[in-house]
């Protein structure tokens, strides 16, 4: 079983939708729980970065997490073409440094 | 620019050539890491440095070597081709206490081996 598993899409939405982005994990002892951006052949950008259980928010962005579930979660509120991108969550495993596990990213195109 | 320098940014290498792969960061950041980007893997982690003059070994760092003689720059070398090292290669630096900055990414070397 991966560390982490996140669905690859694609996943087309037409622009102003609500767009929900899930991760997965097998270690309940996960601590750190990021979502990236990578646009077309560019590297990716952090984008949210949360600890506990929860939701943290960040202008159209939510980011959620289930610690008892394993489950993050990222939203897009009214999603614009200029979110289509690749989304990677990412997590931090306890004692690993500054070592991040990614998940393989979800390839998002939001269509006019 | 403040940022993660990576050159250069696309090579065609022949099976068995040598070649390093170039990252700079001028953020004064402790840690650096070298990860590559395969269609479907992810990204996965070859080598990593918390300081200058420590390195260790990811999760991928067979026929990959680094050093990290200054805190700015951290060198990837390919000691012998392989057409399975065909891939996107990414450097990234932070803090040496991980926080909500997170990660710099560089844009990427693709690099493809023949």
């Amino acid at each position: 079983q991966k560390e982490v598993e996140q669905d690859p899409g694609p996943l087309s939405v037409p622009e102003g939708a609500i767009v929900s982005l899930n991760c997965t994990y097998s270690n309940s002892a996960f601590q750190y729980f990021m979502w990236y951006r990578q646009y077309s052949r560019k590297g990716p950008e952090l984008l949210m970065y949360t600890y506990s259980s929860g939701n943290k928010e960040d202008g159209r962005f939510t980011a959620q997490v289930d610690k008892s579930s394993k489950y993050i979660s990222l939203f897009i509120r009214d999603s614009q073409p200029s979110d289509s991108a690749t989304y990677l969550c990412a997590i931090r495993k306890p004692g690993g440094g500054n070592k991040l596990t990614f998940g393989t990213g979800t390839q998002l195109k939001v269509e006019l | 620019n403040a940022g993660v320098t990576q050159t250069p940014k696309f090579q065609v290498l022949k099976t068995g050539q040598s070649m390093t792969l170039q990252c700079a960061q001028d953020m004064n950041h402790e840690y650096m890491s070298w990860y590559r980007q395969d269609p479907g893997m992810g990204l996965r982690l070859i080598h990593y440095s918390v300081g200058a003059g420590i390195t260790d070994q990811g999760e991928v760092p067979n026929g990959y070597n680094v050093s990290r003689s200054t805190t700015e720059d951290f060198p990837l070398r390919l000691l012998s081709a392989a057409p399975s090292q065909t891939s996107v290669y990414f450097c990234a630096s932070s803090y040496s206490k991980l926080n909500n900055y997170g990660y710099t990414f560089g844009s990427g070397t693709r690099l493809t081996v023949v």
